[in-house]
C-alpha cells in the first residue's frame, strides 16, 4: 500500500509483559517518528529517526521503551515490563525529507491496553 | 518548552454553518504549523501545512491562517457538513527539537 502501516492494530498485554509494535513507513521516506496518544489528548513525541540513525529519543518516558530502525525502513517500538500507564495509542509517522519539517503522514496506530 | 493550546475543546454546529477553530502556541520559533483531522479509532490525516514564512493556506472549504509573532493560528471551515465531524488537531514543528508538538484537539460535531 501507499500509506504508513502499523501492526498489530490492537494489543492487550498483561502487566509485566514485553510488547513489540511495528511500523512500515512510506517507501523512500527518510524520517520516521513515534508518538504516544493518551485518551482525549493530542499525540506526544517519543522518538525520531533519520534513516537508521535515532537522532532524538528525548520523548521516551523511561528506559523500558526502546525503538530501532536497523535498515532505515521498518521500525519497531519495544516496551519492556509493561505498566498500566503505558496503555495508549502508539502512532508512527513518516516524512520524505531528512529534516522532518515536511508533511508527516501517520499510520492508523496501535492501541495498547495493559491489564 | 513549546506548548500548544486549542480552544474550544468541543464544538457542535448545525450543517451549513461557517466555523473557526483556534490554536495558540507559546514559542514563536517554529518551522511550520500543521492542522490534522482524526476520526475515531483512526490515525491522523494532514489537512494543511503552513510554513513559518506564510500567512495562510487554503484547501477546498478549509483555510488556515498563521500569525507567528502572536503565536496564533485559526482553521476556518466554510459551509460545514456532517462528514466534517472529527477531532481537529493543531501541531507546530520546532526545528530545534525536530518534533511536532500537538494541542489536545477540538472535537467538532456537525449536526444534519
Amino acid at each position: 500500500g501507499a500509506g504508513v502501516s502499523q501492526s498489530p492494530r490492537y494489543k492487550v498485554a498483561k502487566r509485566g509483559q514485553d510488547v513489540a509494535l511495528r511500523c512500515d513507513p512510506i517507501s523512500g521516506h527518510v524520517s520516521l517518528f513515534w508518538y504516544q496518544q493518551a485518551l482525549g489528548q493530542g499525540p506526544e513525541f517519543l522518538t525520531y529517526f533519520q534513516n537508521e540513525a535515532q537522532l532524538d529519543k528525548s520523548g521516551l518516558p523511561s528506559d523500558r521503551f526502546f525503538a530501532e530502525r536497523p535498515e532505515g525502513s521498518v521500525s519497531t517500538l519495544k516496551i519492556q515490563r509493561t505498566q498500566q500507564e503505558d496503555s495508549a495509542v502508539y502512532l508512527c509517522a513518516s516524512s520524505l525529507g531528512g529534516q522532518g519539517e515536511e508533511t508527516q503522514y501517520f499510520g492508523p496506530g496501535t492501541r495498547l491496553l495493559v491489564l | 518548552k513549546q506548548e500548544v493550546t486549542q480552544i474550544p475543546a468541543a464544538l457542535s454546529v448545525p450543517e451549513g454553518e461557517n466555523l473557526v477553530l483556534n490554536c495558540s502556541f507559546t514559542d514563536s520559533a517554529i518551522y511550520n504549523l500543521q492542522w490534522f483531522r482524526q476520526d475515531p479509532g483512526k490515525g491522523l490525516t494532514s489537512l494543511l501545512l503552513i510554513q513559518s514564512s506564510q500567512r495562510e493556506q487554503t484547501s477546498g472549504r478549509l483555510n488556515a491562517s498563521l500569525d507567528k509573532s502572536s503565536g496564533r493560528s485559526t482553521l476556518y471551515i466554510a459551509a460545514s457538513q456532517p462528514g466534517d465531524s472529527a477531532t481537529y488537531l493543531c501541531a507546530v514543528y520546532s526545528g530545534s527539537a525536530r518534533q511536532l508538538t500537538f494541542g489536545s484537539g477540538t472535537q467538532l460535531t456537525v449536526l444534519p
